[in-house]
This record gives C-alpha cells, sequence and structure tokens, in this order.
C-alpha cells in the first residue's frame, strides 16, 4: 500500500528555516515525480514544487522561488523541502504528493504538516 | 499566470445531480483533475484525463471537459459526498482552482 508520510513541521520564527521530509512506501520511488502541495487552513490548495523521478530537475512556484529547495535521496525513499527565509504568509499545511501520468495528475497525497512561522 | 474558475459553492439535495464547473482559458486542450478534500482529510483524486475514474470511487462520479469548462458531475448525491472539490490542469505549472464546497441538503 502505498504510504506518504511528512515529518519536520512546527513553529519557527520569521526569517528562519526547517526542512521538511517525506517518507515514501509501498511503491518504487524512484520512478515518481514528486510534489509539495500546501493549503493554508480553511483555504485552497496551492502548488509549490516538484522534482523529477532522478532528482535532476525540479521547479518552484514563484511565491517561493530562491528561498525553498526540493530534493531527494531514491536510496532512502525520501522526499525533501528546505525552506528558508520563512514569511508569515508560508504558514499552511504541506502536503507530500506523488504525480500519476503529468502533472495535473497527482494520485497520492500525504497527511500533510503544519509549518507555522510567527515571532 | 492560468488561472482556473471555480464557483464557490454548489448546493444539492440527496438523490439529485451536482455539476461542479471549472473554467478556464482553452480547458478543453488541458488534462483536468479533481480532488475532493473531506474535513481534516487530505485531498483524494476522484477524477483524471478529464474522464477517467481511479478505482474505488463510484460510478456516480464522472467528468468532461469541453470548450473552455471542464464538469464533474456527481449523480444520486449522498450525505458522504459533502465536501471541498477542486479541479486542477497543467499551463506552465501546476495549477488548482479555489475550490467549491459541495453541500448536501
Amino acid at each position: 500500500e502505498v504510504a506518504l508520510v511528512e515529518s519536520g513541521g512546527g513553529l519557527v520564527q520569521p526569517g528562519g528555516s526547517l526542512r521538511l521530509s517525506c517518507a515514501a512506501s509501498g511503491f518504487t520511488f524512484s520512478s515518481y515525480w514528486m510534489h509539495w502541495v500546501r493549503q493554508v487552513p480553511g483555504k485552497g490548495l496551492v502548488w509549490v514544487s516538484r522534482i523529477d523521478d532522478e532528482g535532476s530537475s525540479s521547479g518552484y512556484a514563484d511565491s517561493v522561488k530562491g528561498r525553498f529547495t526540493i530534493s531527494r535521496d531514491n536510496a532512502k525513499n525520501t522526499l525533501f523541502l528546505q525552506m528558508n527565509s520563512l514569511r508569515a504568509e508560508d504558514t499552511a499545511v504541506y502536503y507530500c504528493v506523488r504525480q500519476n501520468y503529468g502533472p495535473w495528475d497527482f494520485d497520492y497525497w500525504g497527511r500533510g504538516i503544519l509549518v507555522t512561522v510567527s515571532s | 499566470s492560468y488561472e482556473l474558475t471555480q464557483p464557490p459553492s454548489v448546493s444539492v439535495s440527496p438523490g439529485q445531480t451536482a455539476n461542479i464547473t471549472c473554467s478556464g482559458d482553452h480547458l478543453e486542450h488541458k488534462y483536468v483533475s479533481w480532488y475532493q478534500q473531506r474535513p481534516g482529510q487530505s485531498p483524494v483524486v476522484v477524477m483524471f484525463h478529464d474522464y477517467k475514474r481511479p478505482s474505488g470511487i463510484p460510478e456516480r462520479f464522472s467528468g468532461s471537459n469541453s470548450g473552455n469548462t471542464a464538469t464533474l458531475t456527481i449523480s444520486e448525491t449522498q450525505a458522504m459526498d459533502e465536501a471541498d472539490y477542486y479541479c486542477q490542469a497543467w499551463d506552465t505549472s501546476t495549477v488548482f482552482g479555489a475550490g467549491t464546497k459541495l453541500t448536501v441538503l
């Protein structure tokens, strides 16, 4: 059974850093592109970042470009999101998501992890 | 940047048909997926590639995409269908609609 489990969230001050991890199991992790999607509580879904199956290509939403870095360790079946220079508007639940056929089609979502940026 | 427009809310009586729309420029030329999100839960895909239903999703759910509008149709709506529904497409990046709250009255 496919499982995506996020960790590393919590409370951080503005300007601080946080590293999210997503442990994947139940599928061949190295064969799938992966994404991070975030959601402010009570609001809609917002795409954040994606990485190809080999970890050689990545993309970011304009709102996080230059501050966030996505990476993966295929040997450890783990996806990461390094978040620097955090702002209050980065406060959200962050979901680790598996891409199916293309970046318009996400077939498995983690439970999400809350990141709160506040002083 | 590309935008997808959804109605904020749709109401339907139990047993009736709910239609949730998603509009975007030349949307028919893009693949559209739909996600259901119940309160406190993660999104679940209920439709992909416009009209394909994942395993485990009831046949009551169907999808279409024509012109500038994609539609998720839920027939014989049940109380358990009450949730937020998001459409998704890809332009130069992944885009989600703002979501539609489906209320089953």
